[in-house]
């Protein structure tokens, strides 16, 4: 079935460094890709939806100049966490959805120290 | 936009027993309900799905109903086991394709 491969798995990093996360469609295209972030024990929230050849569309709260968001092929979207801050550190997904249904990414495990 | 709440937030059976997880939405837009098992680290995993045209699906052990006018949906486990234990999660998908997730489950099935 239909893959979604999301590098790398986790990372530490610095603060005030930035972070690219990226999540490729592995045998189909996605002209839409989604970014959830998880925090321990909550829930998966929707970051932003990722649009190939436009802007990406940020939910409410979440700063789009801080979480820069690239669709430049059908296939790969990518997320750089800017000027990363403790507070930062998460567990970011990726999605994409094809005829069956969303497929996820394995997931960035982002410590920020 | 579209809110799903989640109930309970945790839940302990026995081995052998049902486990049963209710979810409500309020966009009556929303017409693709799948649920989602998740491992501490790990990516969310369907374990089943149910579309706005149907109002029942059963999968072995799993079962999901949908009653579209209440906009509520569950989840039923059968004959737990020890390796359902897991973190569970509904969530709904609106007419731009999003998905929107419940608070989670903890479902704990005890030996």
């Amino acid at each position: 079935g239909a893959v979604v491969s999301q590098h790398p798995s986790w990372v530490i990093c610095k603060s005030g460094t930035s972070v690219k996360i990226e999540c490729r469609s592995l045998d189909f295209q996605a002209t839409t890709m989604f970014w959830y972030r998880q925090f321990p024990k909550q829930s998966l929230m929707l970051m932003a939806t990722s649009n190939e050849g436009s802007k990406a569309t940020y939910e409410q709260g979440v700063e789009k100049d801080k979480f820069l968001i690239n669709h430049a092929s059908l296939t790969l979207s990518t997320l750089t966490v800017t000027s990363a801050h403790p507070e930062d550190s998460s567990f970011y997904i990726c999605s994409a959805r094809d005829q069956a249904g969303h497929k996820f990414g394995s997931g960035t495990r982002l410590t920020v120290v | 936009g579209e809110n799903v709440e989640q109930h309970p937030s945790t839940l302990s059976v026995q081995e052998g027993d049902s486990a049963v997880i209710k979810c409500t939405y309020s966009d009556s837009a929303s017409n693709y309900f799948p649920w989602y098992k998740q491992e501490l680290g790990k990516r969310p995993q369907l374990i089943i799905d149910i579309r706005s045209n149907v109002g029942e699906k059963k999968d072995q052990r799993i079962a999901v109903t949908l009653n579209k006018t209440a906009k509520h949906f569950s989840l039923h486990i059968t004959e737990t086991q020890p390796e359902d234990s897991a973190v569970y999660f509904c969530a709904a998908n609106n007419a731009g394709n999003m998905l929107t997730f419940g608070g989670g489950t903890r479902l704990m099935v005890k030996p």
